[in-house]
């Protein structure tokens, strides 16, 4: 059965510093995809990104970066140099052949002015 | 500026009434979600659908069904709400396939007393 876990329930960090927010996962199949999504204060998670089984390239975005590993079955995300705005609680999830998105628990970040 | 609304943003209703939670999506997307949010649980698929009058149960269909008659609208519905089913409650929609991005709306907070 698919899993996402995200062991960390809450992280606190100063501005400035870098946060890395893990995820592991568990599925039997070999395609499958990954995300990352935010939830804000306001409450409408938004869409970060999306990998899928066979891309192991690790992506950047601006201060957002993800280090997609199969041989620990990880997708972690790091933010560099944290903002206030960063705030957020931030979800990981799988969709594999079963076609239906579980999501991790979430991690609530805290981002200290 | 895509847009999923959600027809209440806090809700309160009684224990055995029957609770009409809506949702209505501006993008002609195909695809929408139902989910339940709640602490240290994370999000929950409640009920999908592929398109009009389509429906798939989720992960915990149980106490709720729903209804979509146009494509732009997904309705949840609670036939006899119980306490248990006090939750924030997230609408999302997205284009087929299911692996591309969700938009979701705010969200509602239903309570049942």
């Amino acid at each position: 059965a698919q899993k996402v876990t995200q062991a960390q329930t809450e992280i606190s960090v100063v501005e400035k510093e870098d946060v890395t927010l893990d995820c592991v996962y568990e599925t039997r199949d070999t395609t499958y995809y990954l995300f990352w999504y935010k939830q804000p204060p306001s409450g409408e998670l938004v869409f970060l990104i999306r990998r899928n089984s066979f891309d192991e390239q690790n992506e950047i975005s601006g201060r957002y970066s993800w280090n997609f590993q199969k041989s620990t079955s990880s997708f972690n995300f790091t933010i560099t140099a944290s903002q206030v705005v960063d705030s957020a609680v931030y979800f990981c999830a799988l969709i594999d052949r079963d076609d239906k998105i579980i999501f991790g628990k979430g991690t609530r970040l805290h981002i200290l002015p | 500026d895509v847009k999923v609304t959600q027809s209440s943003r806090y809700l309160v209703k009684r224990t055995g009434e029957k609770v009409f939670l809506e949702c209505v999506q501006d993008m002609d997307h195909e695809n929408m979600f139902w989910y339940r949010q709640d602490p240290g649980l994370g999000l929950r698929l409640i009920y999908f659908s592929y398109d009009v009058k389509m429906k798939e149960k989720g992960d915990i269909p149980e106490g709720y069904s729903v209804s979509r008659e146009k494509k732009e609208r997904f309705s949840l519905i609670l036939e006899s709400a119980s306490t248990n089913q006090t939750s924030m409650y997230l609408c999302a929609s997205s284009l087929p396939p299911t692996v591309n991005e969700q938009f979701f709306g705010p969200g509602t907070r239903l309570t049942v007393l």
